[in-house]
């Protein structure tokens, strides 16, 4: 069975500055991966995905993700956080099991920005 | 605009009362899922159903029933069997292949008195 962890429970960094939230995920193919983005008491929106190609992945919101096979990541990178950056981003990987596709989720890093 | 609604934003219950959450999509899409999410605890899978007429319970399925009649819609009923049920409740539909990325409505708030 998949499964994904982001070892930050909380990130706080400084408006301008850069930006990295680690995941790490088992599976043993090659999986579907996704960052998504939650504002508090909102539905999740997804940032970026990857399955194939090019292993760094440009997203909305100037965000980017770099699948790296030999670490079993998919971090997320900004270059410049801005205070609406401030949100719960979860990290996913699809895949299909018995014949029906659940994805993995894993359980969130809380970003906090300071001014 | 195609996309995923949930209704209502928020509910509150009385504790032993069955309460039925609504989601509906207009993206054509086969496969819905219910998710339940609490503080620190990311998001757990209820049920999911791939199509019509069909649905799987997921790793939290107790106290919890759903229907799959039409393809828009995908309600989730939870029960008076269902021990702990003040949550923040999401449901999602699945595009298509091939990353199959998961549409999330905007959730609903559950609180049980």
């Amino acid at each position: 069975a998949q499964s994904v962890t982001q070892p930050d429970i909380h990130i706080t960094v400084s408006e301008g500055a850069s930006l990295e939230l680690r995941c790490n995920y088992s599976y043993g193919a090659t999986p579907y991966l996704f960052w998504y983005v939650q504002s508090p008491g909102q539905g999740l929106q997804l940032l970026l995905k990857y399955f194939s190609g090019d292993t760094l992945v440009q997203g909305i919101k100037g965000f980017e993700a770099e699948f790296k096979r030999s670490q079993s990541s998919f971090n997320l990178r900004k270059p410049s956080v801005h205070w609406s950056d401030a949100a719960e981003y979860f990290c996913a990987v699809g895949a299909r099991t018995g014949g029906s596709y659940i994805p993995t989720f894993g359980r969130g890093t809380s970003l906090i920005v300071h001014p | 605009d195609g996309g995923i609604t949930q209704s209502p934003k928020y509910l509150f219950r009385k504790e032993g009362q069955n309460v039925t959450l609504s989601c509906e999509q207009n993206l054509n899409h086969d496969a819905m899922y219910w998710y339940r999410q609490d503080p620190g605890q990311g998001l757990r899978l209820i049920y999911y159903s791939q199509i019509v007429n069909d649905f799987q319970k997921g790793d939290i399925a107790e106290g919890y029933s759903v229907s799959r009649e039409k393809k828009e819609s995908f309600p989730l009923t939870v029960t008076s069997a269902q021990k702990n049920p003040t949550a923040f409740y999401l449901c999602a539909s699945r595009g298509l292949a091939p990353y199959n990325e998961q549409f999330f409505g905007p959730g609903t708030r559950l609180t049980v008195l």
